[in-house]
């Protein structure tokens, strides 16, 4: 079955910098696009970034966009969230999302979520 | 705000039907396809309704879902106490190149 194991939440000052790590298992790592979705305490959703199977094609919303890198190790089966010039409102859990639909550069959905990370940005 | 409009909050009673409405535009909805999502206090949404109107394995028949131009539905048929959770619709938003959520339709079972 699917896993997902976020690691590297904590807390940490405004403008400072952060890495989220993403070990996946059973599934085939490789071919699946995958994301990070963020939830604000008390809050919705709120999708982040997205990274293609292969890492080709990248994508962010616009308020971390130049902040934060998403990149992956297909050889390590991890997905990676760098995340710099942390600002208060970053503040959140921070999911791991694996792709429903393997070897395409866009999303057809998210089906598998990690439990994930929290992410306190405060002084 | 979200890009995806939920109504914040919904109610019934025990084996009462009650559905969700999720509204978009022609950028998301309109072109692609409608995953709902069901998240406990606590815990990592799941899964509950894929491409509009697919059931996962695992996932009971009460649940149904439905798309119908920019906008679609998730319908909870035969509520049950368990069923009281947030519940959320997503898209991918072809001119935003990214990923787009309702803002979260809490469901009370009375």
């Amino acid at each position: 079955q699917v896993q997902l194991v976020e690691s590297g939440g904590g807390v940490v000052q405004p403008g400072r910098s952060l890495r989220l790590s993403c070990a996946a298992s059973g599934f085939t790592f490789s071919s699946y696009g995958m994301h990070w979705v963020r939830q604000a305490p008390g809050k919705g959703l709120e999708w982040v970034a997205i990274i293609s199977y292969d890492g080709s094609n990248k994508d962010y919303i616009d308020s971390v966009k130049g902040r934060f890198t998403i990149s992956r190790d297909n050889s390590q089966n991890t997905l990676y969230l760098q995340m710099n010039s942390l600002r208060a409102e970053d503040t959140a859990i921070y999911y791991c999302a694996k792709d429903q639909k393997e070897h395409i550069l866009s999303s057809h959905g998210i089906d598998d979520w990690g439990q994930g990370t929290l992410v306190t940005v405060s002084s | 705000q979200s890009v995806l409009t939920q109504p914040p909050s919904s109610s019934g009673t025990p084996g009462q039907r009650v559905t969700i409405s999720c509204s978009g535009s022609s950028s998301n909805i309109g072109i692609n396809t409608v995953n709902w999502y069901q998240q406990f206090p606590g815990t990592a949404p799941k899964l509950l309704i894929y491409y509009n109107n697919q059931r996962p394995s695992g996932v009971p028949d009460r649940f149904s879902g439905s798309k119908s131009g920019t906008s679609a539905s998730l319908a909870i048929s035969g509520l049950q106490s368990e069923d009281e959770a947030d519940y959320y619709c997503a898209a991918w938003d072809d001119s935003l190149n990214g990923g787009v959520f309702g803002g979260g339709t809490k469901l009370t079972v009375l």
